[in-house]
């Protein structure tokens, strides 16, 4: 199946501190990259929605200026954490899908953000 | 809203044993489902799908059923060892390029 790859798979960061967590798609062209936030013993709640070339749509009580996404290419997402907080602290999640068919969404390995 | 749900939280089986995991979705909408398997620090894996147009559909040791009169998707593993033991949830979707819907998450525990 298609590779998601997304780094680091975990980082402890300084509260105040910007954090950026990349998704890369590596054998195949991403039209559309999904970011997910998972806190302990929880299931996966959707962030955003990133097209490539324009901007993320946010799921409401996501606030967009804390977190950047960033969709430049097809096979490239990031996510920037602004301003971490403890709160903010959580697993972080991608995923991609190939195209226009509703098909298998591919999952990245999972960012663990520890903000201290 | 749109919601996909799981009836129970925690699954214990013995080794061999046939495990069922169900989940409740709600949106009458959605056509595709999936369900993914996820381990402590990972992301979650894929397992096996099933369109709206099935009823059932079979893989390797697991099987998946779907019930659209009851809105109700359920996964059996057969034959569960313990390297199944792990969190399970349901996905949902209603639209190509839309993001999946997850349920809150079974975990399966397999003793020896």
């Amino acid at each position: 199946g298609a590779v998601v790859s997304q780094h680091p798979s975990r980082v402890i960061c300084k509260s105040g501190t910007s954090v950026k967590i990349e998704c890369r798609s590596l054998d195949f062209q991403a039209t559309t990259m999904f970011w997910y936030r998972q806190f302990p013993k929880q299931s996966l709640m959707l962030m955003a929605t990133s097209n490539e070339g324009s901007k993320a749509t946010y799921e409401q009580g996501v606030e967009k200026d804390k977190f950047l996404i960033n969709h430049a290419s097809l096979t490239l997402s990031t996510l920037t954490v602004t301003s971490a907080h403890p709160e903010d602290s959580s697993f972080y999640i991608c995923s991609a899908t190939q195209g226009i068919v509703n098909t298998e969404a591919f999952f990245g390995q999972g960012t663990r953000l520890t903000v201290v | 809203g749109e919601s996909v749900g799981l009836h129970l939280p925690t699954l214990s089986v013995q080794e061999g044993d046939n495990s069922i995991i169900n989940c409740a979705y709600s949106n009458s909408a959605s056509d595709y489902f999936i369900w993914y398997k996820q381990e402590s620090g990972k992301g979650p894996q894929f397992i096996i799908d099933i369109r709206s147009n099935m009823d059932k559909r079979q893989g390797q040791r697991v099987t998946v059923l779907l019930n659209k009169t009851v809105k109700h998707l359920s996964l059996q593993i057969a034959a569960t060892q313990p390297g199944d033991s792990a969190v399970y949830f349901c996905a949902e979707n209603s639209r190509a390029g839309t993001a999946l819907i997850f349920g809150k998450g079974t975990t399966l525990s397999v003793s020896s």
